[in-house]
């Protein structure tokens, strides 16, 4: 059984950069698949912000400019997101989720619990 | 430009059936989706992907109660036999080239 859990703090201040980490249990993130991270911001629908591939392809959303990154460390099987330079803008629930690619579909079928992250000073 | 549309509410009673819609752009009817459900507080669950030609795949575990279709530019999710537990916000997603896109979700009420 696929789980994600993400976690990191819950708190960032503006101008500082947002890092979180998702543990991945029952698949291993070299096994071909897309790492994504998706968020929520309060009341408002969701939102990709990038993926990671182990072949090294990455996307991101472009409304982010360049401040996404996402990293693959297959030695624990995790993947984390790290956002610099945060506002208010970036307060949301984060989701860590597994893409998985089949015949051209691509849906993501494993999500996380999600994480708040609040930016204020 | 890759864009889902969905109405944002829908309602209907408990033990009816509701049928939600999520509509393609232009030039992109032939893409394939997959429909989201996120009750109150709580993280998304993946339901199904809706194929090109307009057939479903259901993820293990759903109920046959919630099946989908498509017609042209637009893909259905349907729900049969309404319980309290359906209400939330439905999500419909796709797949670009390098880019992935949702619907702006809708919030089923159940009567």
């Amino acid at each position: 059984q696929v789980q994600l859990q993400e976690s990191g703090p819950g708190l960032v201040k503006p101008s500082q950069a947002l890092s979180l980490t998702c543990t991945v249990s029952g698949a291993s993130i070299n096994m071909g698949f897309y790492w994504s991270w998706i968020r929520q911001r309060p009341g408002k629908g969701l939102e990709w912000i990038g993926y990671s591939h182990n072949s090294g392809i990455s996307y991101y959303n472009p409304s982010l400019g360049s401040r996404g990154t996402i990293s693959l460390d297959p030695a624990t099987n995790q993947f984390s997101l790290k956002l610099t330079s945060v506002t208010a803008a970036d307060t949301a629930v984060y989701y860590c989720a597994r893409r998985n690619c089949l015949d051209g579909y691509c849906p993501f079928d494993h999500w996380g619990q999600g994480a708040q992250v609040t930016v204020s000073s | 430009q890759l864009v889902l549309t969905q109405s944002p509410s829908a309602s209907a009673s408990l033990g009816a059936t509701v049928k939600l819609t999520c509509i393609l752009s232009s030039g992109h009817s032939r893409y394939g989706i997959a429909w989201h459900q996120q009750r109150p507080k709580k993280a998304p669950l993946y339901l199904m992907t809706i194929t090109r030609d307009g057939s479903h795949i259901r993820a293990d575990g759903i109920p046959d109660r919630f099946s989908g279709s498509g017609s042209g530019a637009e893909r259905y999710l349907t729900i049969s036999s309404l319980q309290s537990d359906d209400e939330g916000d439905y999500y419909c997603q796709t797949w670009g080239d390098g880019i992935e896109v949702f619907g702006g979700g809708t919030k089923l009420t159940v009567l």
